[in-house]
């Protein structure tokens, strides 16, 4: 089936360190790839995407590569701000499908 | 352009209560998504629509959980029966059809059941 897996939290990091967490997935055909953000006290939201194979989303600092012959999408940040404190979820939708399918999340603290 | 939008925000009920949840996606998006987030975990789907018609609810505990997704816009989700384990944050969240694009999330609605 389609799955997606997470490195359990949390990461616990200074300020400007650099970040990586790791994600990968099991899907038939293409999927396509998505981390997603939780902040404190708010909803979801999008933080980067890709869409196939060698795509690199990046957004804010961040940036995740669609690696197919690892099946991975990790999650890369060269350095993190107190700001960056949140779940992080990796999620896919299986190529020809609409169902979004989520990780079981990362905490990431970042203290000063 | 207006986001998804939730209620309530909180609920507090006892067990064996009902309750029900509301969405508004947001304007023109087919797809509709009830999720399903117990502290700790990822989220998990319990339903899915596209316009007004269930694609998946394959997850949905169909014994006590209802969905209905009315002329395909807004959204309700009813538990009847509440057990304790239905404690969590019940997540709507919406997108346009094609299966590469975001999904946009409202804010929840977190239930406890005591």
């Amino acid at each position: 089936g389609n799955s997606v897996t997470q490195m359990e939290g949390p990461v616990t990091l200074s300020e400007e360190a650099f970040l990586t967490i790791n994600c990968t997935y099991t899907a038939t055909g293409y999927p396509s790839l998505f981390w997603y953000v939780q902040y404190p006290g708010e909803g979801l939201q999008l933080l980067l995407k890709a869409t196939k194979a060698d795509d690199k989303g990046s957004n804010k600092g961040f940036e995740a590569t669609y690696r197919k012959e690892t099946t991975s999408f990790h999650l890369e940040k060269g350095s993190v701000q107190v700001s960056d404190s949140a779940v992080y979820f990796c999620a896919l939708i299986p190529y020809n499908t609409d169902k979004l399918i989520f990780g079981t999340g990362t905490r990431l603290q970042v203290f000063p | 352009e207006a986001g998804v939008a939730q209620s309530p925000r909180y609920k507090i009920i006892e067990k064996r209560q009902s309750v029900a949840f509301w969405c508004n996606p947001i304007s023109g998006h087919a797809t509709l998504y009830w999720y399903q987030q117990i502290l700790g975990q990822g989220p998990k789907l319990l339903i899915q629509f596209q316009n007004n018609g269930v694609v998946d609810d394959s997850q949905l505990p169909k014994d006590r959980f209802s969905a209905e997704r009315l002329k395909g816009v807004d959204s309700t989700l009813k538990i009847q029966p509440a057990k304790l384990e239905d404690s969590a944050v019940y997540l709507c969240a919406s997108s346009s059809r094609t299966g590469t694009t975001e999904a946009f999330f409202g804010q929840g609605t977190r239930l406890t059941v005591v």
